[in-house]
């Protein structure tokens, strides 16, 4: 059971543009949402995650919006860079147990 | 960086051989969670150690197990490798255990391919 869907599965942006991925869960439990990102061959490093009491987070040029009644969630990406080209991964986590549910990725390409 | 290491970075094996992946957690860090990583997919739970006891387990066979050392450094033992075992394998390291939401930093991975 996938517990986190996320889409699109691949996205290709224009330099200056702006990156949009969403994702959705099934699990009211879950009280943790963080984003990550992904390059070949590294480990997922956080970009910025937030819980379900805030409906939008901002840090530099990555914004989350929560909508918790839809229980959906989604990563802008504002201001698309080259360096940006990564996977990206939406996350969930309940409260107790600190175990994270990964959607399945999104590869972005930002074209220069 | 996020100060969580992994080791080896890549390793070949053949069905049915057995393997022990280690990882260092970041300082201060007393939780240890192993994911797997298949390609193209999202990173998957394998299990959790805090204080050197199991906490939370995933949707893996009783071949994968772990150990956590008292500095909390943490091994990853998988026995009877089959080929869908070839993965790349994340360590990452938080506070607080299963109690606490807490984030989570991962290491860089240490890529297994079972031949």
């Amino acid at each position: 059971q996938q517990q986190v869907k996320q889409s699109p599965q691949s996205l290709i942006v224009q330099k200056g543009g702006i990156s949009i991925i969403n994702c959705a869960y099934e699990n009211t439990a879950f009280d943790y949402f963080p984003w990550y990102q992904q390059f070949p061959g590294k480990g997922p490093a956080l970009l910025i995650a937030i819980r379900p009491d805030v409906s939008e987070k901002k840090e530099g040029r990555f914004t989350i919006s929560f909508n918790k009644s839809a229980k959906q969630f989604s990563l802008h990406i504002m201001d698309s860079q080259p360096g940006d080209s990564a996977t990206y991964f939406c996350a969930a986590s309940k409260a107790a147990g600190n175990k994270l549910t990964f959607g399945g990725g999104t590869r972005v390409l930002v074209k220069p | 960086e996020t100060g969580v290491t992994q080791s080896p970075t890549h390793l070949i094996k053949t069905r049915g051989q057995q393997v022990t992946l280690r990882c260092s957690s970041q300082s201060g860090h007393n939780t240890v969670s192993w994911y797997q990583q298949a390609l193209g997919q999202g990173p998957q739970f394998i299990f959790q150690y805090y204080r050197e006891e199991e906490n939370g387990r995933g949707n893996f066979p009783p071949r994968f197990s772990g150990l956590q050392f008292p500095n909390y450094s943490s091994e990853l033992n998988v026995n009877a490798l089959e080929l869908d075992d070839s993965a790349l394998y994340l360590c990452a390291s938080s506070t607080g255990g299963p109690f606490v939401v807490e984030t989570q930093y991962f290491g860089p991975g240490t890529r297994l391919l079972v031949l």
